[in-house]
Order: structure tokens, then sequence, then C-alpha cells
């Protein structure tokens, strides 16, 4: 197994468009989380899943932002009608059932122009 | 309001010396408490898990401590490398599996 795979690794979009990332967590992890970073700052919660659901969502959350995991694999987040604001890492991790510990990506770097 | 404090100024120490980091929290109930190293435009990676009813947890040369009177927890490095440079995250089961982290402490480890 590879780990916690992103993609894409960074992106450049202009304010106002669409963007998605994808998420493929390790194999047969059921639980997986999204994070947003932004420089000097810990990973920021977004939302996490238990197989294919959604169980949390942050407040922090605006509705430009959505998140899925279909089939309980892989997982995407999109963010509408971007931000500049919306400029950040944005990180993927799995857990193991009954385990606590995340096992994260890389990120996907996004700058929004 | 719900805090995690850590040290915001980056810790320096010589090669060899023991690097201590505090990590400080309000208004939480955390069941356990981990900590996590980060380089620079990786992720985090898991070190430690200390639960609540545990005092010290050790593995090679770190070690953590859980203090749930204090709402502290302090990470040690012992015999420290400039390998050991880097971010390091403290991170609380904030009910359920959510996970809320700290920023994070830079850490230099000088030759």
């Amino acid at each position: 197994d590879t780990g916690v795979s992103q993609n894409p690794r960074h992106k450049i979009t202009k304010r106002g468009q669409n963007v998605t990332f994808r998420c493929d967590p390790i194999s047969e992890h059921n639980r997986l989380y999204w994070y947003r970073q932004t420089l000097g700052q810990g990973p920021e919660f977004l939302t996490y899943f238990q197989n294919e659901a959604q169980l949390e969502k942050s407040r922090l959350l605006s509705d430009r932002f959505s998140a899925e995991r279909p089939k309980g694999s892989f997982s995407t987040l999109e963010i509408q009608r971007t931000e500049q604001g919306d400029s950040a890492m944005y990180l993927c991790a799995s857990s193991p059932k009954d385990k606590n510990i995340q096992y994260f990506g890389a990120g996907t770097r996004l700058s929004v122009l | 309001s719900q805090k995690i404090e850590q040290n915001s100024e980056a810790l320096n120490i010589q090669e060899g010396k023991t690097a201590t980091l505090t990590c400080n929290y309000t208004n939480y109930s955390p069941a356990y408490l981990q900590w996590y190293r980060q380089d620079p435009g990786r992720g985090p990676v898991f070190l430690l898990l200390i639960r609540e009813n545990e005092k010290e947890k050790r593995k090679e040369r770190l070690k953590v401590t859980f203090d749930t009177t204090l709402k502290q927890s302090l990470f040690h490095i012992t015999a420290s490398q400039p390998a050991d440079s880097a971010t390091y995250l403290c991170a609380l089961g904030a009910g359920g599996f959510k996970t809320i982290f700290g920023a994070g402490t830079r850490l230099f480890v000088k030759a």
C-alpha cells in the first residue's frame, strides 16, 4: 500500500472558478478526514466520513464547500466560486477501524488568484 | 471557548540536548491526545498517542506526558538530532473520532 494519495498536488485557479480535489485513502480504512491548513497554523478540521456517511461538518465550512465519498472509498472535496481566502493546503487523512491514528496525504495546495 | 495552545515561538536547541514542547488546552476533556510531526510541504506524520488514564508514554527517544488536571501535555525528544528539526503538532480527541490540532511548534536542532 502506498499510503494516502491526493490529486492534484497543486492547483492554481482564478477567483470565481470551481475546483475539485480527490483523495484516495489507504485501502480498508473506513474513516476519511478533510482538513485545511494555512501558513503557520495547524490543520483545521473540515469534515469526516465513516464509510460513505458524512458524520460531521465544520461550522466554518461555508455552503460553497461540499465533500463526497460515494462508495466509501475515495473522496472528493469541491469548492464552488472560489475566493482568495480559500488559498491554503487541503489535507486528507484516513484511519483504520477503531484506531484514532490518522495517516495523512501530502495535500493539495490551492492558490486562488 | 475551546483552545489548544502550543508555543508559537520556535525552539532552538543544540544537538544532543533534550527538546521539550508544551501543549495546553482549555474547555476540552479529551479522551486522548496525540503528537504529530510535520515537515515543510508534507502532511503530518503520527508519532504518539496517550490516553486520559495514562500519565506517560515512551517510544524510542520520544516521551509524552499527559496531565488532565493541569490540562497539559509535554513532548520530549532526548538526544536530539538535526534530523528532528520539524514542526510538532499536538492534537486532541474532541469527541467521537474528531481530532482538533494545535498550531504547532517549530523545532530547530543545531549540529
